[in-house]
């Protein structure tokens, strides 16, 4: 069975710049979260969406949104990239009602 | 203060030897609680959850005090693979299933 898959890898974007990510979660699993992990930190917590809706957010400026689609399948977008939104960005899926998540290889962004 | 609290470390152990780790968390209405394994580089995985009666998965023991808001995980007979970031992970369900991580222990197991 597949795990959590994300799209790109790795990228590298300028300030200013906006930036889509994408998430396609283990299969049977509804619940999607998005995570940003700096250097040297633990993940910490950017939304997490539920049969389409968003069920929370953590403490991320504006410039941060997501979306879940039909398949549950997810986009993490950045606008107005600044050189601190450089992280690895990690989407997490999980079933509903089960606190455990499992999570994508991630994605190595670099803002320059 | 953090809402979950680890020592950086780095632990560096000789192969073999016996390293505990131990996390605190703030929030008192906290339900769930684990330890993943996050390898240079790559995505945090499960290791195992905490459970108030203490559990373990061979060489590895977790422990959970809910009156200390203390957790704890002990590996035993280190081996060189063990080498990784430990992160201590909460969760505190408050109409979301948010993760609130540690900032992670780190730990290297030397020949």
């Amino acid at each position: 069975d597949a795990g959590v898959t994300q799209s790109p890898t790795h990228l590298i974007k300028t300030r200013g710049q906006h930036v889509t990510l994408r998430c396609s979660p283990i299969s049977g699993h509804k619940s999607v979260s998005w995570y940003q992990q700096v250097l040297g930190q633990g993940p910490q917590f950017i939304f997490q969406y539920y049969e389409k809706e968003e069920r929370g957010r953590g403490n991320f400026p504006d410039r941060f949104s997501a979306r879940q689609f039909p398949n549950y399948s997810s986009e993490l977008n950045v606008n107005a990239l600044l050189l601190g939104d450089s992280a690895l960005y990690l989407c997490a899926s999980s079933l509903e009602g089960n606190p455990e998540a499992f999570f994508g290889q991630g994605t190595r962004l670099t803002v320059v | 203060r953090k809402e979950v609290e680890q020592d950086p470390g780095p632990f560096n152990v000789p192969e073999g030897a016996t390293v505990a780790f131990n996390c605190t968390y703030s929030n008192s209405a906290s339900q769930s609680f684990f330890w993943y394994r996050q390898d240079c580089r790559k995505e945090p995985k499960l290791l195992m959850s905490v459970y108030s009666s203490g559990n373990e998965d061979g060489r590895f023991t977790a422990q959970l005090n809910r009156a200390s808001q203390y957790i704890s995980l002990l590996i035993r007979d280190s081996k060189l693979s063990d080498s990784a970031t430990y992160l201590c992970v909460v969760n505190t369900y408050t109409g979301r299933r948010a993760l609130t991580f540690g900032s992670g222990t780190r730990l290297q197991v030397q020949p």
